[in-house]
């Protein structure tokens, strides 16, 4: 089972400010790798796809990078509609396992 | 409007069973692989189950290998799982996805709780 680490567990973040998010697979999982937004009471919602790939509807702030075993989802200008967990997932091999999540929250 | 509902969850005792089911509405449901992904109480996504189009392949996440059925009806647009021999730690919201590798459209979810 490939094991999905993410960091940091919370972080702490102003309105505006750049929020950067890290992922790492515990072996490749080339570029099969999706974010996901989840807010309280509320299904998850897709961001990113193949790593790169903004899912439709998703605003630009959001982007995604790496692959391998290194990923980072980067939201630019943070707006409150974001503050809420963030999920990567991995779906090159089965079992599909998810990271245990980031928080954002607001500093 | 393209949704899927969920339904089937409640409380049940631990050995008892239950059939998690999801209607899938305004897509081509026989296209895509579906998945049920499921979150215990104050915890993170967990994937359990995936299924291809026409039901032919299957993929379980350990713990539930031998315990939970994922199964499909592409006639009715609907989704199933099959949840037996309950345990306290299989108590969670239980989601259906759409897709095998991301999953771009999700339900609400449906509760399982099983405790005695």
């Amino acid at each position: 089972e490939i094991v999905m680490t993410q960091s940091p567990a919370t972080l702490s973040v102003s309105p505006g400010e750049r929020a950067t998010l890290s992922c790492r697979a515990s072996q490749s999982v080339s570029s099969n790798l999706a974010w996901y937004q989840q807010k309280p009471g509320q299904a998850p919602r897709l961001l990113i796809n193949g790593a790169s790939t903004r899912a439709t509807g998703i605003p630009a702030r959001f982007s995604g990078s790496g692959s391998g075993t290194e990923f980072t989802l980067t939201i630019s200008s943070l707006q409150s509609e974001d503050f809420a967990v963030y999920y990567c997932q991995q779906s090159d091999n089965w079992p599909r396992t998810f990271g245990q999540g980031t928080k954002v929250e607001i500093k | 409007e393209v949704q899927l509902v969920e339904s089937g969850g409640g409380l049940v005792q631990p050995g008892g069973s239950l059939r998690l089911s999801c209607a899938a509405s305004e897509f081509t449901f026989s296209n895509y692989w579906m998945s049920w992904v499921r979150q215990a109480p104050g915890k993170g996504l967990e994937w359990v189950a995936n299924i291809n189009q026409d039901g032919s392949d299957k993929y379980y996440v350990d713990s539930v290998k031998g315990r939970f059925t994922i199964s499909r009806d592409n006639a009715k647009n609907s989704l199933y799982l099959q949840v037996n021999s309950l345990r306290g730690e299989d108590t969670a919201v239980y989601y259906c996805a759409r897709g095998g590798w991301y999953s771009d459209l999700w339900g609400r979810g449906t509760l399982v709780t099983v405790s005695s």
